[in-house]
């Protein structure tokens, strides 16, 4: 079945510029998470939905950060008046949700994103 | 806090056994996870213990727990070429997990 997409795969931008980045969940998840992976980094935690509410914002690194999720399904991550320092690679995960089990969660391909 | 640590590098020879260490700060966690990316892809979870276990094996990876001391190890035996990749320790936490910072394995043939 189908896993857990992202788009766009690779994103150039000039400093200053926004920025949305797309996810698309496995269908029937209600959870979704945003990493940010920095080269040479670890998954830097941004967001967390369970469905369409965001319990947890705790990880977004500033106020040029913003996420939205409707329909309980497809997230848009967007960074506003972009910086260097965002250039990394957004990765997007989904899992069944609390109380499901294992709570595995299924990575996205992710978004290289990179800013001039 | 919430911390979960490893080692950032192993350099093992092809045929050899590799051993990649984790320690964690929850000793709540239901489960503890093991994740593998390969160059460019994301993460795939590769496999899990329960923490009523102290050890799983799966073909030729093999994962002991230490709740004791909340220390979690992978063991690959007959490491390949293939193995080459990030390999991150995970434990879930409130709404997330919390990952290890990885630890890049490389493989010489």
């Amino acid at each position: 079945g189908a896993g857990v997409s992202q788009s766009p795969s690779n994103k150039v931008t000039e400093k200053g510029k926004d920025v949305e980045l797309r996810c698309d969940p496995i269908s029937g998840h209600t959870a979704l998470y945003w990493y940010r992976q920095s080269l040479g980094q670890g998954l830097e935690f941004l967001i967390y939905f369970q469905g369409n509410s965001a319990p947890d914002k705790s990880g977004l690194p500033s106020d040029r950060f913003s996420a939205e999720r409707t329909g309980g399904s497809v997230s848009t991550l967007t960074i506003q008046r972009t910086q260097q320092e965002d250039s990394a690679v957004y990765l997007c995960a989904s899992s069944p949700g609390p109380g499901q089990g294992s709570y595995e969660q299924y990575f996205g391909p992710g978004t290289r994103l990179t800013v001039t | 806090g919430e911390d979960v640590e490893q080692s950032l590098f192993l350099s093992v020879r092809e045929g050899d056994s590799s051993v990649i260490n984790c320690t964690y700060t929850d000793s709540s966690s239901t489960y503890l996870y093991w994740y593998k990316q390969e160059p460019g892809a994301g993460l795939q979870l590769l496999t899990y213990i329960f923490s009523n276990m102290d050890m799983k094996q799966d073909q030729r990876l093999t994962v002991l727990l230490n709740k004791k001391d909340k220390h979690l190890s992978l063991r690959i035996a007959d490491t390949q070429t293939g193995d080459s990749a990030i390999y991150f320790c995970a434990e879930p936490g409130t709404y997330k997990y919390i990952f290890g910072t990885g630890t890049r394995l490389k493989v010489l043939a």
